[in-house]
């Protein structure tokens, strides 16, 4: 089935640890977001990627790192200088062109 | 900048109880006003793009319309299943998507 997935679904760190979360794609889209999403708030853009070797900061790009080495990966390190970064967090993707964004089953982390 | 606010923040009705979520908005060049679906521990579904004022789009119990300045998702006769959070976003000139807080809907039997 073509789709997004995101792994692990659920992740502990502790603090001072770097996590990395990985979300692959066969959709053959050119776009991938990284969102963070927390309790009664909206979606929060971390990072995106319209072209492979390319990635822009969004709205809360501290104490996270992205690469776009192939097309189909867009992983998310998430690194100890982020301050709070027990969330949901979201990955998505959408054609060259395209408007609608779709989205993986998310990521929780914990920080313990 | 653009700016997106749903109301109300929570809704329950009763199985049949017709309503409607709103969503408000300012975009500086709409380039898409989107719905999406989201389970509690899931990713959103993806439900409606609306491009243009006047616009309006139905899927199942759910239709979608657009003004210059909000959107209202009305839900007909809804179904427990129906209980989720709705998530509007839009898309201004700056390609980025705004996302509102959601609206958490639960439909009672």
């Amino acid at each position: 089935d073509g789709g997004i997935t995101q792994s692990p679904k659920y992740l502990f760190r502790k603090e001072g640890q770097n996590v990395t979360l990985s979300c692959e794609q066969n959709l053959n889209h050119d776009a991938m977001y990284w969102y963070r999403q927390d309790p009664g708030q909206g979606l929060r853009l971390i990072y995106y990627s319209q072209i492979v070797n390319d990635f822009q900061k969004g709205d809360i790009a501290e104490g996270y790192s992205v690469s776009r080495e192939k097309k189909e990966s867009f992983p998310l390190t998430v690194t100890s200088a982020q301050k709070n970064p027990t969330a949901f967090y979201l990955c998505a993707s959408t054609q060259a062109g395209g408007n609608t964004i779709y989205f993986g089953e998310g990521s929780w982390l914990t920080v313990v | 900048e653009d700016q997106v606010t749903q109301s109300p923040e929570a809704l329950r009705l009763q199985e049949g109880e017709s309503s409607s979520l709103n969503c408000s908005y300012t975009v500086s060049g709409l380039r898409g006003l989107f719905w999406y679906r989201q389970d509690p521990g899931k990713g959103p579904e993806f439900l409606f793009t609306l491009y243009s004022a006047g616009e309006e789009k139905e899927k199942e119990r759910l239709k979608a319309t657009l003004t210059k300045k909000e959107s209202f998702l009305h839900i007909t006769a809804p179904k427990p299943e129906d209980s989720a959070t709705y998530l509007c976003a839009v898309r201004g000139g700056a390609q980025k998507l705004v996302f509102g807080q959601g609206t958490r809907l639960t439909i009672n039997p």
